[in-house]
């Protein structure tokens, strides 16, 4: 089962950088990893994917070890508009009888301070 | 704007009632996905539908079904509705969806319902 842990919480500064660390032990081969970010009563919105190394794109950039149990999303020079709660997600878990599972987790609740 | 349209913003009713929530997806992608969010249980994958035909099926009750159209918008229907499925609904499309893991879908979510149900 591709289950992630991410910290429930993270206050940082604004112009800090800011890295959630995500572990998904069981990640299966052909799972990628995928973060979105989510305002209080609006839809998450995507971020970033990667599969392994580092991928880094105009807000954000993904560090995956070569064990790829863990990774990081990293957000360079926070601002108070970052204040978010941060999902992973890893894979589909298969839970039987044609069922799939996407697993957003509980997420990181971000708080920016100024 | 991720260019998914929810209809309606709001709803309001009561136990045992039937409600309608309608999906239009971005232009173009032929996935949708509903998913619930209340408070206590996150972010619930309900279904998936690709090109008119379920891809993938996650925490959804027998109550609740959900169908996508011709035109690719999709609707979720909820019927005997109780106090627990009072929640956020969110619709996402993607133009991807077709091959499994669809966690690997790159997702475009909508504004989402609110739910209350009395």
């Amino acid at each position: 089962l591709a289950k992630t842990t991410q910290p429930i919480s993270m206050d940082s500064y604004e112009g800090q950088e800011v890295n959630i660390t995500c572990s998904h032990n069981n990640i299966a081969t052909n799972d990628y990893i995928t973060w979105y970010q989510q305002f209080p009563s609006q839809g998450p919105r995507f971020i970033i994917q990667g599969y392994k190394t580092k991928v880094t794109n105009e807000v954000a950039s993904l560090f995956i070890p070569a064990d790829r149990k863990s990774s990081t999303l990293s957000l360079p020079r926070v601002s108070l508009s970052d204040t978010a709660v941060y999902y992973c997600l890893v894979g589909d878990i298969y839970s039987g009888a044609g069922s799939y599972q996407l697993t957003f987790g509980k997420g990181t609740k971000l708080s920016v301070i100024p | 704007d991720s260019g998914v349209t929810q209809t309606p913003k709001h709803l309001i009713t009561a136990t045992g009632q039937r409600v309608t929530l309608r999906c239009s997806p971005r232009s173009g992608d032929l996935s949708v996905y509903w998913y619930q969010q209340s408070l206590d249980q996150g972010l619930q994958f309900l279904i998936q539908y690709y090109n008119g035909e379920e891809r993938a099926k996650g925490n959804i009750l027998e109550r609740f079904s959900a169908q996508q159209f011709p035109d690719l918008h999709s609707e979720l229907n909820l019927s005997s509705l109780e106090l627990g499925d009072s929640a956020l609904y969110f619709c996402a499309s993607s133009g991807e969806g077709a091959v499994r893991p669809i966690s690997t879908d790159t997702q475009y979510f909508g504004p989402g319902t609110r739910l209350t149900v009395l």
